[in-house]
């Protein structure tokens, strides 16, 4: 088992430039989720999905879509990309929403927006 | 709102024992959890409390206090690849977790 992937491992963009992170995890979870982490900051939720089909933001979802037409890939986009979304963007899974459901992180994906 | 605080970095020395604490405030609680996060990689699960007290996992134990919004992570034996960053993050009534900065700690040999 893979676990939780992530395509790429990392990206240069120019702003305004547009792109699509891909997500994928093997283990048939329903919930996933993206992150971003900051220097300084903890992990902030830009949007998950509680199910194939089914989307919905998080605390800071400004600037991102997201897709889930696998159970098994969560698609980010960003449309059109700004300095201020130079990150560390985290992709995690678990199988529910309840008590002691570990999340199970990605990599990771380092984006530099020049 | 919701609130989570705890240490920016600490230093301790291989062999000694740390104690990591992190105080929370958040809408609802539904348990806390510890991760650890390398740097440069992907943060993966140490502990997870709901209850008060204390749980321990080899040379990692935690403890949790939900009257007092506290909870700390305590490292016993301290090895040069416990040098990481330690995220607390409780879980709201939404189920969703809220994470720290993260506590940055140091091992000297």
């Amino acid at each position: 088992n893979a676990g939780v992937t992530q395509t790429p491992k990392f990206r240069v963009l120019k702003t305004g430039q547009s792109m699509t992170l891909l997500c994928a995890q093997d283990m048939n979870h329903e919930y996933m989720y993206w992150y971003r982490q900051d220097p300084g900051m903890g992990l902030r939720l830009i949007h998950y999905s509680v199910g194939e089909g089914t989307t919905a933001k998080g605390e800071v979802p400004d600037g991102y879509n997201v897709s889930r037409l696998k159970k098994q890939n969560f698609l980010l986009g960003l449309e059109s990309a700004a300095p201020s979304q130079t990150s560390v963007y985290f992709c995690a899974s678990t199988q529910g929403a309840g008590d002691q459901e570990t999340q199970y992180f990605g990599p990771g994906t380092r984006l530099l927006v020049l | 709102g919701q609130n989570i605080d705890q240490p920016t970095e600490m230093t301790a020395t291989e062999g000694a024992i740390v104690q990591i604490n992190c105080t929370y405030q958040t809408s609802g609680f539904n348990g806390l959890f510890w991760y650890q996060q390398h740097a440069g990689e992907a943060p993966t699960f140490l502990s997870y409390n709901v209850l008060d007290g204390l749980e321990e996992k080899g040379r990692f134990s935690s403890f949790l206090s939900r009257s007092k919004g506290y909870s700390y992570l305590l490292l016993k034996e301290l090895q040069m690849k416990d040098s990481a960053s330690y995220l607390c993050a409780p879980l709201d009534s939404n189920y969703q977790l809220i994470w720290g900065a993260g506590t940055k700690l140091i091992i000297k040999p």
